[in-house]
């Protein structure tokens, strides 16, 4: 019920193309979901985050794509740049519960120039 | 206004000693969360704390680890007679109020040898 399911593990794209990761969730409480964004060394940077009232978020580059009835949230990277190579973390915060972001296992994007 | 401060940035010990890793939140910050991220893993939560209580340590394994957040000082989180086991990436993110605004310190890595 805790957890958030993230894939893929790893992501190879080209300079300029579309990076796609996607993570689904069971519990229905939770109700905000941001994205992380880690480079080696460093601590998760808060990224992008959408609640489920609305069905997409732009900022930038950076979209997330929110799916209610699915349980699905996805983040999309649009014109990938070698600089967003990273692990990039999906999280959720249930509303009401105990204060804490769950947690998908993350995703390592590489992209290539 | 700096970010959240962890120290040491790298910490090595022999198992069998005490381990204690400290963060002090961002200025104004008065919620402050512990997470452990192990390899390839995502970050899994620890302890919440606010200053002088323990709100949650529902991810906090029962023996060996022990937080604490006072009145005047970082918060510190304790690991009494480290095992290998505990060798992983330890995070703290403070926040004014909710998880979800919570900003990530660069982490302690520990290593138990």
């Amino acid at each position: 019920q805790q957890q958030v399911k993230q894939s893929p593990q790893s992501l190879i794209v080209q300079k300029g193309g579309i990076s796609i990761i996607n993570c689904a969730y069971e519990n229905t409480a939770f109700d905000y979901f941001p994205w992380y964004q880690q480079f080696p060394g460093k601590g998760p940077a808060l990224l992008i985050a959408i609640r489920p009232d609305v069905s997409e978020k732009k900022e930038g580059r950076f979209t997330i794509s929110f799916n209610k009835s699915a349980k699905q949230f996805s983040l999309h990277i649009m014109d990938s740049q070698p600089g967003d190579s990273a692990t990039y973390f999906c999280a959720a915060h249930s509303q009401g519960g105990s204060e804490k972001l769950v947690f998908g296992k993350g995703t390592k994007l590489t992209v290539n120039p | 206004n700096a970010g959240v401060m962890q120290n040491p940035r790298h910490l090595v010990r022999r198992r069998g000693q005490e381990a204690r890793l400290r963060c002090s939140p961002m200025k104004g910050h008065s919620h402050v969360y512990w997470y452990r991220q192990l390899p390839e893993e995502g970050l899994k939560f620890m302890v919440y704390l606010q200053k002088e209580n323990i709100i949650d340590e529902s991810g906090m394994p029962k023996e060996r680890f022990s937080a604490e957040f006072p009145k005047e000082g970082p918060s510190i989180l304790r690991i009494q007679q480290v095992v290998r086991g505990d060798s992983a990436a330890y995070f703290c993110a403070s926040s004014p109020d909710w998880a979800g605004g919570a900003f990530f310190g660069q982490g302690t890595r520990l290593t138990v040898v």
